[in-house]
């Protein structure tokens, strides 16, 4: 089965700083999906890549696959405190839109 | 537009007790239909998905069941809850490859 490992388990930033977070795959992804979690609430999509090399972005939120789809970062440029939250990926598994998450990336960001 | 409804939002429920969680979504129809259990230190789990009425795939043996009465509704159910059910409880719609989920139940069993 897929295993996703994220990293690092946790983060703690001062505002203004830039960061990155990774998403690591065991095996070669048919897509790379990337969700925003507050604790106790439902996810929010924030993207979805499913070519390598493919890079995406969103407000000050950017992601990338690499060439050979097994590896995903998320760069947040000049964080702010609304992105503090758990960050979670997800591995499409080619069949009906299920999904394999990792277990997550809890970030916080000190005014 | 679509949107997922999810109830309740919190439950504290005694072990042997039954449990139903509802999950509607509006504004689409014949989505495939997802419950995943998000525990602590344990990530996201998907536990069942349907893909229309009355068709359902369980992903992992458990004490739990779903069921798809409707097109837009899904249901998480269990006879008689165990201490190791407790857990965050979401739902979800596919929709375009991509998942969109509701905003989830906390379930305590004590």
């Amino acid at each position: 089965s897929q295993e996703l490992e994220q990293s690092p388990q946790s983060l703690i930033v001062q505002e203004g700083k830039n960061l990155t977070i990774n998403c690591t795959s065991s095996k070669t992804l048919y897509g790379l999906y990337w969700y925003k979690q507050k604790y106790g609430e439902g996810l929010i999509f924030l993207m979805m890549l499913q070519k390598g090399g493919e890079e995406k972005s969103h407000e000050k939120i950017t992601a990338k696959l690499d060439e050979k789809k097994q590896q995903s970062s998320l760069h947040i440029t000049a964080s702010q405190p609304s992105h503090a939250g758990i960050y979670l990926c997800g591995a499409d598994t080619g069949a009906n839109s299920k999904l394999t998450f990792g277990k997550g990336i809890t970030l916080s960001v000190r005014p | 537009s679509q949107t997922i409804h999810q109830w309740p939002a919190t439950l504290v429920q005694p072990v042997g007790s039954p449990l139903s969680l509802e999950c509607t979504v509006e504004g689409t129809s014949n989505p495939n239909l997802y419950w995943y259990r998000q525990a602590a230190g344990r990530g996201l789990q998907l536990l069942f998905y349907s893909v229309g009425i009355g068709q359902i795939s369980s992903e992992v043996p458990q004490n739990l069941s779903a069921s798809r009465p409707q097109d837009r509704q899904f249901i998480l159910s269990s006879k008689k809850l165990l201490l190791s059910d407790s857990g965050f409880y979401l739902c979800a719609w596919s929709f375009k490859e991509k998942l969109f989920f509701g905003s989830g139940t906390q379930l305590s069993v004590l």
